[in-house]
């Protein structure tokens, strides 16, 4: 059963344009939030989070915006850059109501074209 | 701050071995989680430790298994393997507890242990 999902497996993006990444949860319990970038034969790296008490956060050419109504949160990079194709997770936290566990999804793999 | 240490980075074995993974977390962080990523499925939640106690399991054959030291170093066993066991398994340290309006505190993976089973 995934409780995190990213329904697009791969995005291309021309360089210095937007990059859109998407990601649905299911569980209404889920109050925390989180991105993490991958590159191939490194571990994710966290990149950006945001809480439920918010429906956006900065960081950055990053911004993540959360609709906690659908369900649903997306990761903004403007400007896109060669050096930001990589693999996106989003993944998701209740706390101890969760089980104190990280949700991921199955990852975006997002290519900017120089 | 050195980040998260798992070793070794690559490791093959023939179907029926075992194989112990080692991760030394963050300073200071006492949670360790373990993941396995595969193709397609994402990261894939096999237990966190915290306290030398296993305070959650993903839903994994009892084949998996894991421990963690008084200094929080863990380390993951699998037994019996099988083909369909090859695949990334990450180690992630965090601070425990929550962190006020945040929510949590983010987990920090290492580089991984890619295992191949032939």
């Amino acid at each position: 059963d995934q409780q995190v999902k990213q329904n697009s497996p791969s995005l291309s993006v021309q360089e210095g344009r937007i990059s859109i990444l998407n990601c649905d949860y299911t569980n209404s319990m889920f109050d925390y939030f989180l991105w993490y970038k991958k590159y191939p034969a490194e571990g994710p790296t966290f990149l950006i989070s945001i809480s439920s008490i918010k429906d956006k956060n900065e960081d950055g050419r990053f911004t993540v915006f959360l609709n906690k109504s659908a369900k649903h949160l997306s990761l903004h990079i403007v400007p896109s850059q060669p050096g930001d194709s990589a693999v996106y997770f989003c993944a998701a936290s209740g706390g101890p109501i969760t089980g104190n566990q990280f949700y991921f999804g199955t990852g975006t793999s997002l290519t900017v074209i120089p | 701050k050195a980040g998260v240490t798992q070793t070794p980075r690559y490791l093959i074995k023939t179907r029926g071995q075992q194989v112990t993974l080692s991760c030394s977390p963050i300073s200071g962080h006492r949670s360790v989680s373990w993941y396995q990523q595969t193709p397609g499925q994402g990261l894939q939640f096999l237990f966190e430790y915290f306290s030398e106690t296993q305070r959650n399991k993903g839903n994994f054959p009892g084949r998996f298994s894991g421990r963690q030291f008084s200094n929080s170093r863990s380390e993951m066993n699998v037994s019996t393997l099988e083909l369909g066991d090859s695949a990334l398994y990450l180690c992630a340290s965090s601070r425990d507890g929550r962190s006020g309006v945040l929510g949590a505190w983010p987990l920090h993976f290492g580089n991984g242990t890619r295992l191949t089973v032939t």
